[in-house]
């Protein structure tokens, strides 16, 4: 099956910096990969996603990319802002089997004012 | 916040106990998950189900128990076999090829 590695799993910055968040993964049979915000007490919520035949993904401040032959993707976060601070999962799976979806352990972000 | 909802928000049990969590969705989602969290580590799965009276066992389903009478309805059983069932459980819905869209959780707390 399916295994995520995420890191860092805790990430702290100045208000204004950038933050990258990596994560790898072992199934090359993954094409779909979505990050989660998740801030404290709160249900985790959709803030970008990917697909395999995509390499880069850019949402205002937040990007994505993805690295299908080193088996590796990126949360990028540009500007950040203090309501920025919470915690981020990446994941992994196949399309049309979110059963099989396999999430990171999470990195705590902090930006600090 | 609403499509999807857990309840309680917060539940207190003695160790020995069975108790069920709630998770109702209205976004007409085939699929359903239960999930739980535990601090510094990602989701892992229970159950999930893809559709109504059928369901299969995720990573950790030992000591939770599922029922799926209903589209909407997805609660979970988390039994006295459950050796540590202190966790915030997260349920989830999604539509075919759709993102999974979370509930906002129940924190159960076993004494």
């Amino acid at each position: 099956g399916e295994n995520v590695e995420q890191h860092p799993s805790t990430l702290s910055v100045q208000e204004g910096d950038s933050a990258v968040i990596k994560c790898t993964y072992s199934d090359s049979a993954s094409n779909y990969f979505p990050w989660y915000k998740q801030e404290l007490g709160k249900r985790p919520q959709l803030i970008i996603d990917i697909r395999s035949n995509v390499g880069e993904k850019k949402d205002q401040r937040i990007a994505v990319t993805l690295n299908k032959t080193a088996k590796h993707f990126s949360l990028h976060i540009t500007e950040t802002q203090p309501e920025d601070s919470a915690v981020y999962f990446c994941a992994a799976t196949l399309m049309y089997n979110n059963n099989d979806m396999r999430f990171g352990a999470g990195t705590r972000l902090t930006v600090k004012p | 916040d609403g499509g999807i909802t857990q309840s309680p928000k917060y539940l207190f049990r003695k160790e020995g106990q069975n108790v069920t969590l709630s998770c109702e969705q209205n976004l007409n989602h085939d699929a359903m998950y239960w999930y739980r969290q535990d601090p510094g580590q990602g989701l892992r799965l229970i159950y999930y189900s893809q559709i109504v009276n059928d369901f299969q066992k995720g990573d950790i389903a030992e000591g939770y128990s599922v029922s799926r009478e209903k589209k909407e309805s997805f609660p979970l059983t988390v039994t006295s076999a459950q050796k540590n069932p202190t966790a915030f459980y997260l349920c989830a819905s999604s539509g075919q090829g759709q993102e999974q869209y979370f509930g906002p959780g129940t924190r159960l707390t076993v004494t």
